[in-house]
């Protein structure tokens, strides 16, 4: 089935820089969303650009999307110790199937 | 307080054993989800929900059983069929299947003693 990739598997940079992950997906899609598990919990959902979108802002989260190179990329901004955790990225089906896929997540650590 | 919640937190099970994972949501969401993490890796689909009384197979659904006889509610039976049950499980809901936001439980630790 589709899945998204994630890279870098994982991540560490120092407090205040700013962070990087990139998924790749293999068909085509409706929307693709991004979100994030802090260590032994639950799945947050971070943020969703939609397949006509380019780029989409919230707070320090930019988030690019290129349907032709079936890419997205998630930058966080002025990184801080809370944003430690690990980010997945989940895209649908255009195809019709009714559930999303998410890829392997990129582990980020924020080093005070 | 509109949630997702999930019980136990941690659940140990003998081998041969089945055991029933609980997921109830407040949010009036239609669809429901559950899927299997192992340590370090991604979520894989075991069963979907998009109406009471009606569901799907995931990726992974062997020795995974589901029910949906509540919107509110929808139980993961994992059956001493599975073979390697132990990780960790989450559930999450959402307004409409497929591309809609998954809002996601506090999730099951399940070990297989």
């Amino acid at each position: 089935s589709q899945q998204g990739e994630e890279d870098p598997q994982a991540l560490s940079i120092q407090e205040g820089e700013n962070a990087t992950m990139n998924c790749s997906y293999k068909t085509s899609i409706n929307n693709l969303q991004w979100y994030r598990q802090n260590s032994g919990r639950g799945l947050v959902h971070l943020i969703l650009i939609r397949s006509n979108e380019r780029e989409k802002h919230s707070g320090r989260l930019r988030v690019t999307l290129d349907t032709s190179k079936k890419s997205s990329s998630l930058l966080i901004t002025a990184s801080r110790a809370a944003d430690t955790a690990s980010y997945f990225c989940a895209t649908d089906d255009a195809m019709g199937a009714q559930k999303l896929v998410f890829g392997q997540g990129t582990r980020l650590t924020i080093n005070p | 307080d509109g949630g997702i919640t999930q019980s136990p937190k941690y659940l140990f099970r003998k081998e041969g054993q089945n055991v029933t994972l609980s997921c109830e949501q407040n949010l009036n969401h239609d669809a429901m989800y559950w899927y299997r993490q192992d340590p370090g890796q991604g979520l894989r689909l075991i069963y979907y929900s998009q109406i009471v009384n009606d569901f799907q197979k995931g990726d992974i659904a062997e020795g995974y059983s589901v029910s949906r006889e509540k919107k509110e509610s929808f139980p993961l039976t994992v059956t001493s069929a599975q073979k390697n049950p132990t990780a960790f499980y989450l559930c999450a809901s959402s307004r409409l299947t497929g591309t809609d936001t998954q809002y996601f439980g506090p999730g099951t630790r399940l070990t297989v003693l």
